[in-house]
């Protein structure tokens, strides 16, 4: 069974920049089939799909955030990361990294997820 | 850049049908996957590609799509499908993944 696991500091100061680790266990993640994702949700609010990574470090990023976001790959290690930087109170929230299931040239739907780790943005 | 818009809440009584529905620009041309998130949980893909059920979600849980709209629909309501729905498509053009803003079930 597939597994993944977010891991990070729990609190960052404003101006800092975030970084968050997804440990993937049960499967590869140099497969072919998937790219791997990072979403957030703000206390109360919605998801916020962040970014996609392949496992060859093909990137896709939100446009809100694109230019404070960067992922990145360890296929060793079996992880995914990202970093956010210039955080402010507005990026507090649950962090959520997922597995997106696809089948080229398409892509579908988060089929795995983590159980998220909460980031708050304070001094 | 692509936009799903979700009713913010759906009540229904309980054992009847609800209907929560996402809509889209050329929605019908996308492929529409829905979450549940039950508070304090992460999400979980109850259809994807529009109309079809991963093994362990109820026959109760269906997908369908009409020109612009997408639906979920909730038959014999129970108090545990109480919970946020998400629908979510990915966008082919800009390899984006796009959210609906979310839709909160109520179980009367």
């Amino acid at each position: 069974q597939l597994q993944l696991q977010e891991s990070g500091p729990g609190l960052v100061k404003p101006s800092e920049t975030l970084s968050l680790t997804c440990t993937v266990s049960g499967g590869s993640i140099s497969s072919s089939s998937y790219y791997w994702g990072w979403i957030r949700q703000p206390p109360g609010q919605g998801l916020e799909w962040i970014g996609s990574i392949y496992y060859t470090g093909v990137t896709y990023y939100n446009p809100s955030l694109k230019s404070r976001v960067t992922m990145s790959v360890d296929t060793s290690k079996n992880q995914f990361s990202l970093k956010l930087t210039s955080v402010t109170a507005a990026d507090t929230a649950v962090y959520y990294c997922a597995r997106l299931y696809c089948t080229n040239p398409n892509c579908f739907q988060f089929d795995y997820w983590g159980q998220g780790t909460l980031l708050t943005v304070s001094s | 850049s692509y936009e799903l818009t979700q009713p913010l809440s759906v009540s229904v009584a309980l054992g009847q049908t609800a209907g929560i529905n996402c809509g889209g620009n050329n929605v019908g041309s996308k492929s529409v996957h829905w979450y549940q998130q039950k508070s304090g949980q992460a999400p979980v893909v109850v259809i994807y590609r529009d109309s079809n059920r991963p093994s362990g979600i109820p026959e109760r849980f269906s997908g369908s799509k009409s020109g612009n709209t997408a639906t979920l629909t909730i038959s014999r309501a129970q108090a545990g499908d109480e919970a946020d729905y998400y629908c979510q498509v990915w966008d082919s053009s800009t390899g984006h993944v796009v959210f609906g803003g979310g839709t909160k079930l109520t179980v009367l």
